[in-house]
């Protein structure tokens, strides 16, 4: 089954220890990106990728990190975690080029940051 | 990215149809229309994606006016599981793609019995 995989689906945490939200998918896909959502400012991006070792910044990319080492993952790395950043998460992939015109999304991630 | 403009909640009854129209005026030659739907704290699930005309698939059909300055979702047949936020993209090709999703306010649809 084709599929964005998210871990973990709810995590809480304290401030500045730092923590990773992993993202897999099995379809093969070029493009992965990451996505916060909060009430009243909607879907917005955080970074995406491109392919392995091609990521760049999104739209709210401030405390955060992401890696593509392998095709699949794309974790996301909150290095010293605050309070605004406790949201929503959601993971996407697709196609790249012209063709990609469908993305995938994780079952999404809630974070609350103490 | 073509700026989109929808209405921010519509209310139906099961078993209507369901039209859901989104304003895209400055909308690009090469642009294309993508509509995805949100259920609360899941991912976003791509519905249907058009230029042109009429498109159709299995869960819904997406009206295009030959100006494109608008579009319009039909939804058939609404059900209780229906309700979520429905959201309109415009973009180039590949803009449903993981790579340039700019997602707006959208438009909650509330089904009732």
């Amino acid at each position: 089954e084709a599929q964005v995989t998210q871990n973990p689906r709810y995590l809480i945490t304290v401030t500045g220890k730092k923590l990773t939200v992993t993202c897999s998918q099995n379809m093969n896909h070029e493009y992965m990106s990451w996505y916060r959502q909060d009430p009243g400012l909607g879907l917005r991006q955080i970074y995406y990728s491109m392919n392995v070792e091609v990521t760049d910044k999104g739209d709210v990319p401030e405390g955060y990190k992401v890696s593509r080492k392998e095709k699949r993952n794309f974790p996301l790395i909150l290095e010293s975690p605050s309070p605004n950043q406790t949201s929503l998460y959601f993971c996407a992939s697709s196609r790249g080029g012209p063709g990609g015109t469908e993305a995938f999304f994780g079952q999404g991630t809630r974070l609350t940051v103490v | 990215l073509a700026k989109t403009t929808q209405p921010i909640s519509m209310d139906s009854y099961e078993g209507q149809e369901v039209n859901i129209t989104c304003s895209h005026n400055n909308i690009a030659t090469n642009d294309y229309i993508t509509w995805y739907q949100q259920f609360p704290s899941q991912g976003p699930r791509f519905i249907i994606q058009g230029y042109k005309t009429k498109v159709t698939n299995e869960v819904a059909s997406l009206f295009i006016p030959a100006d494109r300055k608008s579009s319009t979702l039909s939804l058939p047949r609404v059900s209780l599981s229906d309700t979520a936020v429905y959201y309109c993209l415009v973009g180039r090709p590949g803009s449903g793609s993981a790579r340039q999703l700019t997602f707006g306010s959208g438009t909650q649809l509330t089904v009732l019995p």
